[in-house]
């Protein structure tokens, strides 16, 4: 076990719509990074947190936003959903960006 | 459980054999490398990191080796089990710049019982 938590574990919704991924990251982490694994891309970033604060961002389409939290949660908002849009969503954390993330285990959306 | 479903290249070993799993990277300036291992239906699992000032690190049963000249990376486990059988993917990060740790295409490890 991570220690990251990431809920809902599977998301099924229609095209057009707006979903939000939710992360917990490890007690102590202040880093929050988003993932987006799909069948042909690999594990593509989309964007970093630290403690609060915006770090870095990557592929993440303008559909797509995020934010962390004061408590250090993070979720990932997706909107306007498309069929490409479905895929593995991960959520990682780290103490620092010298240190290795260690990922939760995934939020599976699936966009009919 | 649920696959990654990638059409990544394969390794099959045997049982009891050492398995070399190798990765270039892009990134000269990349200065912090990772391996993980992702099983079907979870995340990636952090095996084994390495700086750019070292060129090879030992873990239990795993070793890194670096080779910043070709820019290599290459993932040594010895006494290949069953259970580690899964894709694995090198990471690299250039940390003086906006600290994105960059995935590759990964590689699926089959162990032959």
């Amino acid at each position: 076990d991570s220690g990251v938590t990431q809920t809902p574990k599977h998301l099924i919704t229609a095209t057009g719509q707006r979903v939000t991924l939710r992360c917990s990251p490890r007690s102590g982490d202040l880093s929050v990074y988003w993932y987006q694994q799909s069948l042909d891309q690999g594990l593509q970033f989309l964007i970093q947190y630290y403690n609060g604060e915006e770090r870095a961002k990557g592929n993440i389409l303008e559909r797509f936003s995020a934010q962390q939290f004061p408590d250090l949660h993070s979720e990932l908002n997706l909107s306007s959903l498309e069929l490409g849009d479905s895929a593995l969503y991960f959520c990682a954390s780290s103490v620092d960006i010298l240190s290795p993330l260690h990922f939760g285990n995934g939020t599976r959306l699936t966009v009919t | 459980g649920e696959s990654v479903g990638l059409h990544l290249p394969t390794l099959s070993v045997q049982e009891g054999d050492n398995s070399i799993i190798n990765c270039a990277y892009s990134n000269s300036a990349s200065d912090y490398f990772i391996w993980y291992k992702q099983e079907s239906g979870k995340g990636p699992q952090f095996i084994i990191d390495i700086r750019s000032n070292m060129d090879k690190r030992q873990g239990q049963r795993v070793t890194v080796l670096l080779n910043k000249t070709v820019k290599h990376l290459s993932l040594q486990i010895a006494a290949t089990q069953p259970g580690d059988s899964a894709v694995y993917f090198c990471a690299e990060n250039d940390t003086g710049a906006n600290s994105k740790l960059t995935f590759g295409k990964g590689i699926t490890l089959s162990v032959r019982p």
